[in-house]
């Protein structure tokens, strides 16, 4: 089945930018979505099909899609950024939605 | 609004039934899904089903023991899930997906339901 690799973890100081990868076979070919999950809270999709922002989603959530890696870059990082990021895509081949394995962000 | 409810603890080999009931949207316009997380852990796909109810999909590990259906009269969805075994305990959430199954971010998600298995 598909695998999506993510770092455990990422910390970064607050006013910096955070970086997440999600690496997979030729993921480039496949739509990522990501989500943030706050302690205690249900998910939020804050990208969808590799770069688009839902509506109320901050500028400073971005994220692109090549290769072997998407990666969800979180600028201006604020304390409220602190959460688990998963990335996600649909494999054809198993008909599966499939998650990454999830980064912890850790505002400093 | 997504409102779960049906969660429990429940045996080893037994069975629950989760409810997820809708608001807000046109609920036969999305399909929609189940996604669980142990505690401690990451999320895992559970199963979807289309806008029509007329397709559906399932991870794996529930495979031949859960069913997912829907109902447009009540504006809900179900997840049947038998054989239960202590790797399912984790936190079920309910979530809307795009018009078109599994090709659009899960945009709207519930609070989730908690599903103890144990003895």
């Amino acid at each position: 089945s598909y695998v999506l690799t993510q770092p455990p973890s990422v910390s970064v100081a607050p006013g910096k930018t955070a970086i997440i990868s999600c690496g997979g076979d030729n993921i480039g070919i496949k739509t990522v979505h990501w989500y943030q999950q706050r302690p205690g809270q249900a998910p939020v999709l804050v990208i969808f099909d590799d770069s688009d922002r839902p509506s109320g989603i901050p500028g400073r959530f971005s994220g692109s899609n090549s290769g072997n890696t998407a990666t969800l870059t979180i600028s201006r990082v604020e304390a409220g950024d602190e959460a688990d990021y998963y990335c996600q895509v649909w494999d054809r081949n198993s008909a599966h939605r499939v998650f990454g394995t999830g980064t912890k962000v850790t505002v400093l | 609004q997504l409102v779960e409810s049906g969660g429990g603890l429940v045996q080893p080999g037994g069975s629950l039934r989760l409810s997820c009931a809708a608001s807000g949207f046109t609920f036969n316009t999305y399909a929609m899904t189940w996604v669980r997380q142990a505690p401690g852990r990451g999320l895992e796909w559970v199963s979807a089903v289309s806008s029509s109810g007329g397709t559906r999909y399932y991870a794996d590990s529930v495979k031949g023991r859960f069913t997912i259906s829907r109902d447009s009269s009540r504006n809900t969805v179900y997840l049947q899930m038998n054989s239960l075994r202590a790797e399912d305990t984790a936190i079920y959430y309910c979530a809307k997906e795009g018009e078109i199954i599994a090709m659009a971010g899960i945009d709207f998600w519930g609070q989730g339901t908690l599903v103890t298995v144990s003895s």
